[in-house]
């Protein structure tokens, strides 16, 4: 059974401090991994997505792949109220089944 | 800009009433999704499109059917509604190669009692 862990938090942190959010993936063949932002009774809307081992950054997030390792990660820096969600982690092995983490809920303390 | 639409947001059906979730996008994707979303599981996947008249089953397709007659056009079925299957659903959709990003629809939250 393919799986994709997230600790269920909630993390909280205090305005202006960075966030980190972390994922593990059991399927090693896996291939695209993305983040996830759901606010309370919506649907998630992507953040980001990477590919590659290494960092990706857009604004103030950044994506973090190691794959020896099997897991990705979000940073959030300068985080702020309105970030307070659940952070959803999305495992494609190139088969359609996006596999999704149960989702890592953050607080951001004003 | 992508567009997911499902047009019931807020259903609440009877044990055994047959209910239709139908979802539509506007962005010529050729892979739709249906998963339910609950607390502590996350989201799962039901049943999935590739193609016109053609799905695959998911994880959990238990109890539901689909229907792809139209390429914008993905529904899904509850045969007979049991109360285990009061959830949120999320129709989404990728265009291309697996791996692309997934667009969620805004979700529809089922009630069966």
């Amino acid at each position: 059974q393919k799986e994709v862990e997230q600790n269920s938090g909630p993390l909280s942190v205090p305005e202006g401090a960075i966030a980190s959010l972390n994922c593990t993936y059991s399927d090693r063949g896996s291939q695209s991994f993305f983040w996830y932002r759901q606010y309370s009774g919506k649907s998630p809307e992507l953040i980001m997505f990477i590919y590659s081992n290494g960092d990706k950054e857009d604004g103030r997030f950044t994506a973090q792949l190691n794959k020896a390792s099997q897991y990705v990660s979000l940073l959030i820096r300068d985080s702020q109220p309105s970030d307070s969600a659940t952070y959803l982690c999305a495992v494609d092995s190139g088969t359609y089944k996006y596999i999704f983490g149960t989702g890592t809920r953050l607080k951001v303390l004003a | 800009d992508v567009k997911v639409t499902q047009s019931s947001r807020y259903l609440v059906k009877r044990t055994g009433e047959k209910v239709f979730l139908e979802c539509v996008q506007d962005m010529d994707h050729e892979n739709m999704f249906w998963y339910r979303q609950d607390p502590g599981l996350g989201l799962r996947l039901i049943y999935f499109s590739y193609d016109v008249k053609m799905k695959e089953k998911g994880d959990i397709p238990e109890g539901y059917s689909v229907s792809r007659e139209k390429k914008e056009r993905f529904s899904l079925i509850l045969e007979s509604a049991s109360t285990n299957q009061t959830s949120m659903y999320l129709c989404a959709s990728i265009q291309g190669a697996a791996g692309n990003t997934i667009y969620f629809g805004e979700g529809s939250w089922l009630t069966v009692v």
